[in-house]
């Protein structure tokens, strides 16, 4: 099946330390970003990648890092998080990269940060 | 400023009813448009969507949508609304540039019975 998988789906940690939530696509998509969404202001755009090794800034990059080492992985981190990065993130993937490219999500994550 | 908005944060509608959820968006050019629906704790998936051509496009789920550029408004209709369909929808614009897309804030629509 065509999917989007994102791990962990819901984690609580603490302020300050560090980790990863991974994404992975079995569809062979060029384009991969990560957004937040977050209530009264929908999603917003974190990173994305237009191919391996290449990513770039959207519109909320502050605290984040991401990497793009394989086609099929975007694995995003979160160095020293902070509560206000409490959010709930989804990776998604594009066959391409053209704003006409219907972008596949994965589940979701839950992070609360204390 | 870009942006694409939807004005109505929240929408109850009796099941039956119809509905229309409104998005309006504020680009130079006029960028592709989507719809999305987020069902609870799942990701989001696709409604519909809208390049070029026919103004009017249908999706998914009996939702349509229809283009209008004078309004700059993409708003999405459904003629009779169904228990299922409590969500929340996002309109979405995707550029010309292709590296980016940008989402309304959302509408949570919640039908009574």
């Amino acid at each position: 099946e065509a999917q989007v998988t994102q791990n962990p789906r819901y984690l609580i940690t603490v302020t300050g330390k560090k980790l990863t939530v991974t994404c992975s696509q079995n569809m062979n998509h060029e384009y991969m970003s990560w957004y937040r969404q977050d209530p009264g202001l929908g999603l917003r755009q974190i990173y994305y990648s237009m191919n391996v090794e290449v990513t770039d800034k959207g519109d909320v990059p502050e605290g984040y890092k991401v990497s793009r080492k394989e086609k099929r992985n975007f694995p995003l981190i979160l160095e020293s998080p902070s509560p206000n990065q409490t959010s709930l993130y989804f990776c998604a993937s594009t066959p391409g990269v053209s704003g006409a490219n219907v972008l596949t999500f994965g589940a979701g994550s839950r992070l609360t940060v204390l | 400023a870009q942006s694409v908005t939807q004005p109505d944060i929240h929408i109850t509608v009796s099941e039956g009813a119809s509905l229309e959820l409104r998005c309006n968006y504020s680009y130079g050019a006029t960028p592709y448009l989507f719809w999305y629906v987020q069902s609870p704790g799942q990701g989001l998936q696709l409604l519909l969507k809208y390049f070029s051509g026919d103004t009017l496009v249908q999706g998914i789920k009996g939702f349509e949508a229809e283009f209008k550029r004078s309004q700059s408004s993409f708003n999405l209709r459904k003629p009779s609304v169904h228990w299922s369909d409590a969500a929340e929808y996002f309109c979405a614009v995707g550029l010309w540039t292709g590296n980016q897309f940008y989402f309304g804030t959302g509408t949570s629509l919640t039908v009574i019975p």
